[in-house]
C-alpha cells in the first residue's frame, strides 16, 4: 500500500531556528506538492515540483523558506528563520500527472503532515 | 478568478439520514473536480473525482457526487450517513491556467449525530 511519507510528525521549535520537513512522495509519481493548512487561511499550495524541477514556488514567503527534491525519493521544505507566523500543519502530496496532449491531472496523495509549532 | 465554494461551514445530520455537502464551481474549461475527506489529526484522504463523462460519480465509502454543469456544483452524498463518516470535507479542483495544483474550497466540517 503505497502511501506518502513525512518527518517530523511533529515540531516544536524557538523563533530562529531553521526547521526542515521531509517527504518521501509515492514512487513513480511525477508531481510533488507542498501545502500548509491553517485555521485562519485554510489549505495553501506552497510549492510545486514536476519531474524534480521546481514549477512553482509563488505561494511561499521567499526570504525564509526554500523547497527542494534531491532525489526523486525525498522532498525538502525549510524554513530559516522560523517565525510564530509560521505555525501550521504542512503537507506533502505526491501525484501522476499526464502532461501534453491528452493531458490528465489525476488525484493528490496526501502525506500524514507536519505540525510545526514555533514558540 | 476561478475557484470552488462550499457554502456551509458545517452539516449536521443525523445517523441513518442521506448527507449532502456542498460544492459550486466557477472554472474555465472543462473542470477536473475533487472530494477530498480529513479526519482529525490526519492528511487529506482522495474520494472521488470528475474528469468526463458520467454525471453520476461513485467513489471510496459510499458516497458519490454529480456534476451538475447548469447549476455549476458538484455536491458529495451519501445516501446513509455513519458516525464514523464525521471529518473535514474538501471540495477541489485544477486551474487550466496559471499555477496547475489543486486549489481547494474552504472545506465543510460534516457531524454525524448517533
Amino acid at each position: 500500500d503505497a502511501r506518502v511519507t513525512q518527518t517530523p510528525r511533529d515540531k516544536v521549535t524557538e523563533m530562529g531556528q531553521e526547521v526542515t520537513m521531509r517527504c518521501q512522495p509515492i514512487l513513480g509519481h511525477n508531481t510533488v506538492f507542498w501545502y500548509r493548512q491553517t485555521m485562519m487561511q485554510g489549505l495553501e499550495l506552497l510549492a510545486y515540483f514536476r519531474n524534480r524541477a521546481p514549477l512553482d514556488d509563488s505561494g511561499m514567503p521567499k526570504d525564509r523558506f526554500s523547497a527542494e527534491m534531491p532525489d526523486a525519493t525525498l522532498a525538502t521544505l525549510k524554513i530559516q528563520p522560523s517565525e510564530p507566523r509560521d505555525s501550521a500543519v504542512y503537507f506533502c502530496a505526491s501525484g501522476l500527472v499526464l502532461f501534453g496532449q491528452g493531458a490528465r491531472w489525476n488525484e493528490q496523495f496526501f502525506g500524514p503532515g507536519t505540525r510545526l509549532t514555533v514558540l | 478568478a476561478q475557484s470552488v465554494a462550499q457554502p456551509e461551514d458545517q452539516v449536521n445530520v443525523a445517523e441513518g439520514n442521506p448527507l449532502t455537502v456542498k460544492c459550486t464551481y466557477s472554472v474555465s474549461g472543462n473542470p477536473y473536480l475533487f472530494w477530498y475527506v480529513q479526519y482529525p489529526n490526519r492528511g487529506l484522504q482522495f474520494l472521488l473525482k470528475y474528469i468526463t463523462g458520467d454525471n453520476l460519480v461513485k467513489g471510496s465509502y459510499g458516497f458519490e457526487a454529480e456534476f451538475n454543469k447548469s447549476q455549476t456544483s458538484f455536491h458529495l452524498k451519501k445516501p446513509s450517513a455513519l458516525v464514523s463518516d464525521s471529518a473535514l470535507y474538501f471540495c477541489a479542483f485544477y486551474p487550466d491556467t496559471g499555477r496547475r495544483a489543486l486549489t481547494f474550497g474552504s472545506g465543510t466540517r460534516l457531524q454525524v449525530q448517533p
